[in-house]
């Protein structure tokens, strides 16, 4: 299956301030996905990051809150924009490779 | 939209003995139906996925099975070991890996020695 890289692995940070994290794939793949798993808790999809359009949200996710981009086909960033303790969570990335979805190491952010 | 419910919340097993795990869905448009692993700290992993043409699939020790006019299909671990102790989850989605999916909340399964 492909390669998945996401940077940072963890990071505290400040409330009130942004993480872009970074999601790397080794092959080209039409869909990502980036997912939050909060603490003892389920996988929810916050969106699905398009190459050359808008990434589509789910209700209760907002661009302004998780804006994506995905500037091409093995390459997509999430940021986390005006943090507070509730976005601690760690953050994970998928691809879709032969019609399965495999999942990225995730990011570990915690929220001060 | 689609909701996955799965049960227990929690299992615990000696080892060798068989675990299951089941989930319901209410979409009945889904048609394609993963589980997955994740060990602590770690992400998750597939261990076995199914799709709505076939009603049973194994793979060694692990097989799922589907029963779509019930909305429902289970996990079964057979001859349980310590290294299967873990969380479980399963999901739903239209159209395989292409399309969002919706997860369960989870099964902490514990196998003791």
């Amino acid at each position: 299956s492909a390669v998945i890289s996401q940077k940072p692995s963890r990071d505290i940070c400040q409330r009130g301030t942004s993480l872009t994290i970074q999601c790397q794939v080794d092959s080209q793949v039409t869909m990502m996905f980036w997912y939050r798993q909060q603490p003892g808790q389920s996988l929810t999809l916050i969106a699905t990051a398009n190459q050359g359009s808008e990434a589509t949200y789910e209700s209760g996710f907002v661009i302004d809150k998780f804006p994506i981009s995905r500037p091409n086909l093995t390459f997509s960033t999430l940021t986390v924009s005006n943090m507070s303790p509730e976005d601690s969570s760690i953050y994970l990335c998928s691809v879709d490779e032969t019609d399965t979805q495999y999942f990225g190491p995730g990011t570990r952010l915690t929220v001060l | 939209g689609e909701n996955v419910e799965q049960h227990p919340s929690t299992l615990s097993v000696q080892e060798g003995d068989s675990a299951v795990i089941k989930c319901t869905y209410s979409d009945s448009a889904s048609n394609y139906f993963p589980w997955y692993k994740q060990e602590l700290g770690k992400r998750p992993q597939l261990i076995i996925d199914i799709r709505s043409n076939v009603g049973e699939k194994k793979d060694q020790r692990i097989a799922v099975t589907l029963n779509k006019t019930a909305k429902h299909f289970s996990l079964h671990i057979t001859e349980t070991q310590p290294e299967d102790s873990a969380v479980y989850f399963c999901a739903a989605s239209l159209s395989g890996g292409y399309n969002k999916l919706i997860f369960g909340a989870g099964t902490r399964l514990a196998v003791h020695p």
